[in-house]
């Protein structure tokens, strides 16, 4: 078990609508990343808060945002939702901003019918 | 984009054998990192090798990363069926949110 929880395990909707993933990173970790895996891109880093703020941001689409909260929890919000969003979406959290040993939540799967 | 390319894809070998995957990156790096990734689970920190470390060590992994070619190697020695995982490597820069995954190597260990 890392310590990072993600919910839901599992997500199946329909094109079109918004769905939000949530994270709760490993007690005491500062920065909280968010990336997307899939067969046919592999693991695209999305974005990463630290304490709260906006660090940096990588291939995320427009229709995607995420934030982090005071109690450092993140969700990741997907809209106008198409099939080729379907993809396992992780979390995970370190210590301090150095990118040093990302402690990886169990996913989510994310199924855009 | 991918910094860094694994290399086999694909990997089968028998309980007992060393298994051994490359990874090739294109820019400087402040560290290399190696993950394991059990089939759609999370992924799992390895082991990390600094840009001024030639080797490195933990249990059965062994890490060599060469700047000069800006490549870098693992060798998991005596492997056993719970070896049988995805296997990446990740470049980082140093810079904000800069860690890069590359495609993986599956391992398949077999009794």
């Amino acid at each position: 078990d890392s310590g990072v929880t993600q919910t839901p395990k599992h997500l199946i909707t329909a094109t079109g609508q918004r769905v939000t993933l949530r994270c709760s990173p490993r007690s005491g970790d500062l920065s909280v990343y968010w990336y997307q895996q899939s067969l046919d891109q592999g693991l695209q880093f999305l974005i990463q808060y630290y304490n709260g703020e906006e660090r940096a941001k990588g291939n995320i689409l427009e229709r995607f945002s995420a934030q982090q909260f005071p109690d450092l929890h993140s969700e990741l919000n997907l809209s106008s939702l198409e099939l080729g969003d379907s993809a396992l979406y992780f979390c995970a959290s370190s210590v301090d901003r150095t990118n040093e040993k990302l402690f990886f939540g169990s996913g989510t799967q994310l199924s855009v019918l | 984009s991918q910094q860094g390319e694994e290399d086999p894809q694909a990997l089968s070998i028998q309980e007992g054998e060393n298994a051994t995957m490359n990874c090739s990156y294109k820019t400087s790096i402040n560290n290399l990192q190696w993950y394991r990734q059990n089939s759609g689970r999370g992924l799992v920190h390895l082991i990390l090798i600094r840009s001024n470390e030639r080797e490195k060590h933990s249990g059965r992994l062994r890490v060599t990363l060469d700047t000069s070619k800006k490549s870098s190697s693992l060798l998991i020695t005596a492997s056993r069926a719970a070896d049988t995982a995805s296997y990446f490597c990740a470049t980082d820069d140093g810079s904000w949110g800069k860690l890069q995954f590359g495609a993986g190597t599956q391992v398949v260990v077999t009794p």
